[in-house]
């Protein structure tokens, strides 16, 4: 079974540019987690989708951060304009409805701002 | 809010030492707990968890008891293997009912490192 699928792995920008992250979950998870890993840090929640639905975007920086999960499957979170403060490993998870503790994670993408 | 903390680290190892990684919690309810575990260059993996109080999670040799009295949830294997190097998130999710529930949050990391 293929597991939590990410692309790119890694990304140099410059500030000011927009960039854009793609995740395809296990195939049959409904929850798809965008996360924020800090270097040093656990991994924060920016936004949780129940099939297509975001149900919890509260941390979500909405002046500048975006995510659709249009049909329900694969997703895409994008940042425009990208800051300094950006610079982070980006993480996608999906879990089943029935267990949405059990997580499983894609690698992440490292995106560094410059 | 809830939180978790880890103990500091890195924390480096010989083959065959044991091992303690120690996690505590603050959360309101009855909130799942968990380690993750993220070997290098691959994604997190789920290693345990446990549900309810004195509980005990286990898996590869790792163990964790899910003590509420003291708001801990600490990692332990007898002894480890230089495959076991390896950064290890201590987690917690509130329980089934919580507006949150499913909702992960990780304590900062634990870098283990083990020599043969």
């Amino acid at each position: 079974e293929a597991g939590v699928v990410q692309s790119p792995r890694y990304k140099i920008i410059e500030k000011k540019q927009p960039v854009a992250f793609w995740c395809n979950p296990i195939s049959g998870h409904n929850t798809l987690y965008w996360y924020l890993q800090n270097l040093g840090q656990g991994p924060e929640l920016l936004i949780r989708y129940e099939n297509e639905e975001a149900v919890d975007d509260s941390q979500l920086p909405k002046d500048r951060f975006s995510a659709e999960r249009l049909k329900g499957v694969d997703s895409t979170l994008k940042i425009q304009p990208a800051e300094l403060g950006d610079s982070a490993v980006y993480l996608c998870a999906s879990s089943s409805s029935f267990k949405p503790y059990e997580q499983y994670f894609g690698p992440g993408t490292r995106l560094t701002v410059t | 809010g809830n939180s978790v903390t880890q103990m500091e680290g890195p924390v480096t190892l010989s083959e065959e030492a044991f091992l303690t990684i120690n996690c505590t919690y603050t959360a309101t309810g009855y909130p799942s707990l968990f380690w993750y575990v993220q070997y290098p260059g691959e994604g997190l993996q789920l290693l345990l968890k446990a549900t309810k109080a004195d509980d005990k999670g286990s898996n590869k040799g790792f163990e964790a008891t899910y003590r509420k009295e003291t708001t801990s949830f600490h990692l332990e294997k007898g002894s480890v293997q230089v495959s076991d190097s390896a950064v290890y998130f201590c987690a917690l999710s509130e329980g089934a009912g919580g507006t949150s529930y499913g909702k992960l949050t990780f304590g900062q990391g634990t870098i283990l490192t083990v020599h043969p």
